[in-house]
This record gives structure tokens, sequence and C-alpha cells, in this order.
């Protein structure tokens, strides 16, 4: 299986900051094919059930804001905000879907200072 | 509206077997894959298995083979996951999510179906 690591785990943000995170995958998720990268960013808010916010690497879902963005290469992956606010606050999830299993990092909680 | 809508809690005997339904709302079934995760209390997201449900085709985690089956109704408009023999560690709140054709990216999530396994 293809492990995915996250860092950090914890990511107390203070508002109107940036902040980021880093995914890493034990295998690349570059399909030669066609060139896309298969990582998503999901968050889940607390109490509630995830949503996909980034898809194939950088790909916004709609309704993220712009401030929200995903880079990176191969088997490195960033998500940034630009600006934090107070509705970003969650557990932020990287998933590889280039093969069988899918599978997630561990998540990282963001939380207002 | 486009939503998943699951159904409700369960309370499960060591050993029994559990069925989730996971019906599509607004978007015809058929058109977009099916994904069953869970996520025990405090932690991570698990992906469990995936289903296709114009053909039926599925996959399954390593960890779960054998235990879980992924059906469908077209009928109906609804997916289930069934999972076998369970155990504490099966204590969880399992998603449905749809996938985007072609092993796509989980763009609706259902609310969750909380499921505890107790003696």
């Amino acid at each position: 299986d293809i492990v995915m690591t996250q860092t950090p785990l914890s990511l107390p943000v203070t508002p109107g900051e940036p902040a980021s995170i880093s995914c890493r995958s034990s295998q690349s998720l570059l399909e030669t094919d066609n060139g896309y990268i298969y990582l998503d960013w999901y968050l889940q808010k607390p109490g509630q059930s995830p949503q996909l916010l980034i898809s194939t690497l950088s790909h916004r879902a709609s309704g993220v804001p712009d401030r929200i963005s995903g880079s990176g290469s191969d088997t490195n992956f960033t998500l940034k905000i630009s600006r934090v606010e107070a509705e970003d606050v969650g557990v932020y999830y990287c998933m590889q879907r280039i093969e069988f299993p899918f599978t997630f990092g561990p998540g990282t909680k963001v939380d207002i200072k | 509206q486009v939503q998943l809508v699951q159904s409700g809690a369960e309370v499960k005997k060591p050993g029994a077997s559990m069925k989730v339904s996971c019906k599509a709302s607004g978007y015809s079934l058929i058109n977009y894959d099916i994904n069953w995760l869970r996520q025990a209390s405090g932690q991570g997201l698990e992906w469990m298995g995936w289903m296709n449900p114009e053909n039926g085709k599925t996959a399954y985690a390593p960890k779960f083979q054998g235990r879980v089956t992924i059906t469908r109704n077209t009928s109906v408009n609804t997916a289930y996951m069934e999972l076998s023999s369970l155990g504490s560690e099966d204590t969880a709140v399992y998603y449905c999510a749809r996938g985007r054709s072609g092993f796509g990216e989980a763009d609706v999530w259902g609310k969750g179906t909380t499921v505890t396994v107790s003696s």
C-alpha cells in the first residue's frame, strides 16, 4: 500500500496569517499516461463529514476560495492557505488515488491560536 | 440537491454483520462511483472499498477483503456496504462518498452512519 505522511500533525494558526501543510507519499502519484498527479485534499470540520478541497494536486473544488491552493510534485505535496480564516479550522487530510487501496495521511489538525 | 442519504445508527454484537445503505439523491447512482470509508472515534479516515454502480465492479482494501461486500440496487438508486464478523475494532462512523468516474475524487459525502459493536 502507498503510505501517506503529513506534517505537521497539529498547526495552531493566527487569523489573517498564512498556513501550510505538507504531505508525502511513499510512491509517485504521477500517472505518466496523462500527466495527472492523483493527490486530493479534504477538510473535516468539527462534527462534520469530510469535504473535498483540492483534487488532482491543484484543482479547487466548487466553492473553495482561491486563498486555498495545492501544489507539489510526484511524491511531495503542499496545501497552502494564504490568509487563514476562522472557518478553516478542522482536520486536513491528503489522500492518494493512483492505485487501490486509496490511502490517507494521518491528518493535520488546524486550530486558532 | 445532490446528496447521499445514509441509514441510521446501529448497535451490533461481536461476530454479527452490519449493512449500511447509501441512497443517492439528485443524481443517478450509475453515473458516478461509490466509495466506502470509515473513521473510528478520534482517528483518521480509512478507505474500505469502491464500486462502479454501472457495471457492478468492486475493489476492496486488503484489510477488509473477505469481510466486506459492496452492492447496489439501481432501481432504488442505493448502494450498500456489508461488513461481517464484527469486532469491537469495527466501532466507527461509516461514510459513503461519491467518486467521479475513473477512480475520481470524492466530491459528495454522506453524513455518516455510526456503528457500535458491543456485547
